[in-house]
C-alpha cells in the first residue's frame, strides 16, 4: 500500500519570505499523481498544485512550486513571497495512475505566517 | 458551479443513535468520494462512487457505515449505532472522470458523538 509522510508537523515563516514543506512517499508504481492541498481553518480543502509522475519538469503555480525527485520519492512544496493568507494546514497526497482512484494523504503540516 | 455542498455542517448525537450526512457534488462530476478526518490528521478514504456505482470501500467502512448515490447525483453517508470513536469530520469530494480531474472538496460535516 502507498504511504505518504510529512515529517514537519509545524512550520513558520515570515511574511514575504520563502518556506519549503517536505513530503516523502512510498510506492512501487511508476504511474501516479502527487498533490499539495491547503486547508485553512474551518474552510474546505483546496488544491494548490499537482504533479504527474511521468513529467520530469517540476510544476509551478504562481508563488507555489514543487521539487519532485522521483528516484528519492520526495515531493516538497516551496512557497515564495509568503502571505498571511497562506497560513493553513498543508497536505501532501498521492493517487495511483493505474489502480483505484483514492487519494492517500499525509499527516499534514501546519504553516504559520508571521507578519 | 456552486461547489460541493454538505449538510448538516455539524451534528451532535448521543451514542447509539443513527446519523445521516448528505453531499451534493458539482453537477457534471461523475466521481464522488467520502473521507473521514480526525483532528490534526490527514483525511482517510472511506468510499467512492462512479455515477451510482460504489466502486471501492475502505476497510475503515465498518458494517455500521453505509453510503449510497442512488441516481448518480447526491450521496448520503449513514452511520448506525454511533460510537464515540465515530466523532470526526466527514468530507465529501467530487471530480470529473478524466484521470487528471481535480478533486473538489466540500466544507465537511462534523460529527460529535456524546
Amino acid at each position: 500500500a502507498q504511504t505518504v509522510t510529512q515529517s514537519q508537523p509545524e512550520m513558520s515563516v515570515q511574511e514575504a519570505e520563502t518556506v519549503t514543506l517536505s513530503c516523502t512517499y512510498d510506492t512501487s508504481e511508476s504511474d501516479y499523481y502527487l498533490f499539495w492541498y491547503k486547508q485553512p481553518p474551518s474552510r474546505q480543502m483546496i488544491l494548490v498544485i499537482r504533479q504527474e509522475a511521468y513529467k520530469q519538469q517540476n510544476a509551478t503555480e504562481n508563488r507555489f512550486s514543487v521539487n519532485f525527485q522521483k528516484a528519492a520519492k520526495s515531493f516538497s512544496l516551496k512557497i515564495s513571497d509568503s502571505q498571511l493568507g497562506d497560513a493553513a494546514m498543508y497536505f501532501c497526497a498521492y493517487r495511483s495512475g493505474t489502480s483505484g482512484s483514492r487519494l492517500t494523504f499525509g499527516e499534514g503540516t501546519q504553516l504559520t505566517v508571521n507578519p | 458551479d456552486t461547489g460541493v455542498s454538505q449538510n448538516p455542517r455539524h451534528k451532535i448525537t448521543k451514542r447509539g443513535q443513527n446519523v445521516t450526512f448528505r453531499c451534493d457534488p458539482i453537477s457534471e462530476h461523475n466521481r464522488l468520494y467520502w473521507y473521514r478526518q480526525t483532528l490534526g490528521q490527514g483525511p482517510e478514504f472511506l468510499t467512492y462512487f462512479q455515477n451510482e456505482a460504489q466502486l471501492e470501500k475502505s476497510r475503515l467502512l465498518s458494517d455500521r457505515f453505509s453510503a449510497e448515490r442512488p441516481k448518480g447525483s447526491f450521496s448520503t453517508l449513514e452511520i448506525q449505532r454511533t460510537e464515540q470513536g465515530d466523532s470526526a469530520m466527514y468530507l465529501c469530494a467530487s471530480r470529473r472522470l478524466a484521470n487528471t480531474g481535480e478533486l473538489f472538496f466540500g466544507e465537511g460535516s462534523r460529527l460529535t458523538v456524546l
